[in-house]
């Protein structure tokens, strides 16, 4: 069975204070790995989709990464505003779904 | 272009009564989805519509009934809630129609179901 696990679970920074989100999977047959963010109260937001080992893809303050067993999230000088729960989710290709990981909740303290 | 959207935001139900939750797209994509989100489980595929007129049962189905109307519509039906349906419902889309669920899914804002 295809399993996503994400660490930590919560996370608090301060203002400027680089970090890294890790997403484990353990599928059979990667076609894709995405990474969502979610606000309090809202739906989730696509960030980013990568599709093999070695992939890099950046945005803003946000880079994410992925090797043959996971995947990360690295936040270069976060600001306050970035403070979400962020998702990650593999395709595998023998379903038509995507599994999802439960997520961390990353607060950027000023 | 509002993406998707979803009515109603919250709603309270008693146990044994029936509702709707909608879901629109105004992004013309062929697939549709409808997940399920409670706190420390990732978001859960209830079912799935690849293209008008055609739908599957994702990976927790039971309890759970759905219309693909038009290309914009996927409404789900809740025939007699229980407690264990309490939960926040997003509803997602992505263009793909051969392989649903091998591209970005775009998702509306959600609603909150609490059954009594």
């Amino acid at each position: 069975e295809d399993q996503v696990t994400q660490s930590p679970e919560a996370l608090r920074l301060q203002e400027g204070e680089s970090s890294s989100l890790n997403c484990s999977y353990t599928v059979s047959g990667l076609r894709g790995l995405f990474w969502y963010r979610q606000d309090p109260g809202k739906g989730p937001e696509f960030l980013f989709t990568l599709y093999s080992a070695g992939e890099e893809k950046e945005k803003e303050r946000l880079k994410a990464t992925l090797t043959k067993k996971e995947s990360f999230l690295h936040i270069t000088a976060p600001k306050p505003e970035d403070s979400a729960t962020y998702l990650c989710a593999v395709h595998t290709g023998t379903a038509s779904k995507l599994t999802f990981g439960t997520g961390t909740r990353l607060q950027v303290m000023l | 272009n509002a993406g998707v959207t979803q009515t109603p935001k919250f709603q309270v139900l008693k146990t044994g009564q029936s509702m709707t939750l909608q879901c629109a797209q105004d992004m013309n994509h062929n697939s549709m989805y409808w997940y399920r989100q409670d706190p420390g489980m990732g978001l859960r595929l209830i079912y799935y519509s690849a293209s008008e007129g055609t739908t599957d049962k994702g990976e927790v189905p039971n309890g759970y009934n759905v219309s693909r109307l038009n290309k914009r519509e996927f409404s789900l039906r809740l025939e007699s809630a229980a407690p264990s349906q309490t939960s926040v419902y997003f509803c997602a889309s992505s263009e793909a129609h051969v392989y649903p669920g091998t591209d970005t899914q775009y998702f509306g804002p959600g609603t909150r179901l609490t059954v009594l």
